[in-house]
């Protein structure tokens, strides 16, 4: 049974910094990874998708590594600011297409 | 505009009434899902569908069924509605190919008083 966990649960840093969200899962046999962003009260956007033979996606200041072997992957957020405060989750589409999700990481981006 | 549309954004109703969510998706998609987001943030799937068949059941009380009546709906129908059903549920769908992720709904929430 795969099983996500998205380590730190929350953050809070301050504008300008960079920051790095993780992820890891149980079962390596996966046909791709996800990253999507929620806002509270809101649905989910989708951030970033690394294929499986993927090492990495970047879009805008975002960049998205993939390990499949060690079952790890990391968001990473250049210069954050205040409008990237969300919750960040990370899903994992494996055997019979179910899409896993974990725990998120609830991120606040002060001014 | 191209995306997931869930009916109704949110739903008021009381302990043993009958409710239904209706989802469309003009993406061309062949499987459909349905999650739930449970008061502790955590989204686990409940159903999916591939071309108007049941693909995937996880542990759900038979008083969740959905219904596709095409491959570009899925409906998600609740019976004797219950306080723990109170939710925000989550319609998502994905295409064929697997280097494609998934497109989700907006979300439904659900609270049963």
């Amino acid at each position: 049974k795969q099983e996500v966990t998205q380590i730190p649960a929350a953050l809070s840093v301050p504008e300008g910094e960079n920051l790095v969200l993780n992820c890891s899962f149980t079962d390596s046999a996966i046909y791709n990874l996800q990253w999507f962003r929620q806002d509270p009260g809101k649905g989910l956007t989708s951030l970033l998708l690394i294929q499986s033979s993927q090492r990495e996606q970047t879009s805008g200041r975002l960049n998205a590594s993939l390990d499949k072997s060690s079952g790890r992957s990391t968001l990473y957020i250049a210069a954050s600011q205040p409008g990237d405060s969300a919750t960040y989750l990370c899903a994992v589409q494996s055997s019979g297409d179910k899409l896993t999700f974990g725990t998120g990481t609830r991120l606040a981006v002060r001014p | 505009d191209t995306a997931v549309s869930q009916t109704p954004k949110y739903l008021v109703t009381q302990m043993g009434n009958d409710k239904s969510i209706k989802c469309e998706q003009n993406l061309g998609h062949d499987t459909m899902y349905w999650y739930k987001q449970d008061s502790k943030k955590f989204l686990k799937i409940m159903f999916s569908y591939n071309n108007k068949e049941l693909i995937i059941n996880e542990t759900v009380p038979n008083r969740f069924s959905p219904k596709s009546p095409d491959k570009a709906h899925l409906n998600l129908h609740i019976n004797s509605l219950e306080l723990g059903d109170s939710a925000v549920y989550f319609c998502a769908s994905s295409p064929r190919d697997r280097d494609y992720g998934y497109t989700f709904g907006s979300g439904t929430r659900l609270t049963v008083v």
